[in-house]
């Protein structure tokens, strides 16, 4: 079936460091792509998505791009701060006409001032 | 106010007992969701609804029930909760997609603690 695979963490950064989480994913036919974040105490955002190959999804700093021939959706950002501190979350649309997300572990980021 | 609410944020309760949680929203969308959270795991989802007549279960339904009272509101039971129940829990919700994919909107969870 879909899956979502991210790299584990938590991933600790100092403040304006370069940021990567990985993401690959498992899928029939052609999901559409997404990353989520989540706040302490908050429910999920939805922070960019990709809805088809070599799309590039950005928002905040953000950017992911939607890699087909590798099934990959990496998250970067150039320069994070500590307010970027949360559970970032990849995501794949699944079944019939995408209406249902499958979504990775999440992944831990601490940014230190 | 925020779109999607979710009561109560936090509860506790001991094994056997029936409980519910509700999950309301003004966004005027008619598919909901209930997910739940456990670490390392990511979300899972229990049952969605694409209408009011329109219940379906999802990768972990068992041993949860659900009710669309209205399009706006979507509850979820523990009709005999139990310790591996306890979780954090998030209600979600969709416009019809009219092509594709719509984003999905999420509460702020409520947090559960099976005795």
């Amino acid at each position: 079936g879909d899956s979502v695979t991210q790299m584990e963490g938590p991933v600790t950064l100092s403040e304006e460091a370069f940021l990567t989480i990985n993401c690959t994913y498992t899928a029939t036919g052609y999901p559409s792509l997404f990353w989520y974040v989540q706040y302490p105490g908050e429910g999920l955002q939805l922070l960019l998505k990709a809805t088809k190959a070599d799309d590039k999804g950005s928002n905040k700093g953000f950017e992911a791009t939607y890699r087909k021939e590798t099934t990959s959706f990496h998250l970067e950002k150039g320069s994070v701060q500590v307010s970027d501190s949360a559970v970032y979350f990849c995501a794949l649309s699944a079944g019939e006409y995408g209406n249902k997300l499958v979504f990775g572990a999440g992944t831990i980021l601490r940014v230190k001032s | 106010d925020a779109d999607v609410t979710q009561t109560p944020r936090n509860r506790i309760t001991k094994t056997g007992k029936r409980i519910m949680l509700e999950c309301s929203q003004t966004k005027g969308h008619d598919r909901m969701y209930w997910y739940r959270q456990d670490p390392g795991l990511g979300l899972r989802l229990i049952y969605y609804s694409f209408d009011v007549k329109d219940i379906n279960k999802g990768e972990i339904s068992d041993g949860y029930s659900v009710s669309r009272q209205a399009q706006a509101k979507f509850s979820l039971s523990l009709e005999s909760a139990i310790p591996n129940q306890t979780a954090l829990y998030f209600c979600a919700t969709s416009a019809r997609p009219l092509a594709g994919y719509e984003t999905q909107y999420f509460g702020p969870g409520t947090r559960l603690l099976v005795l």
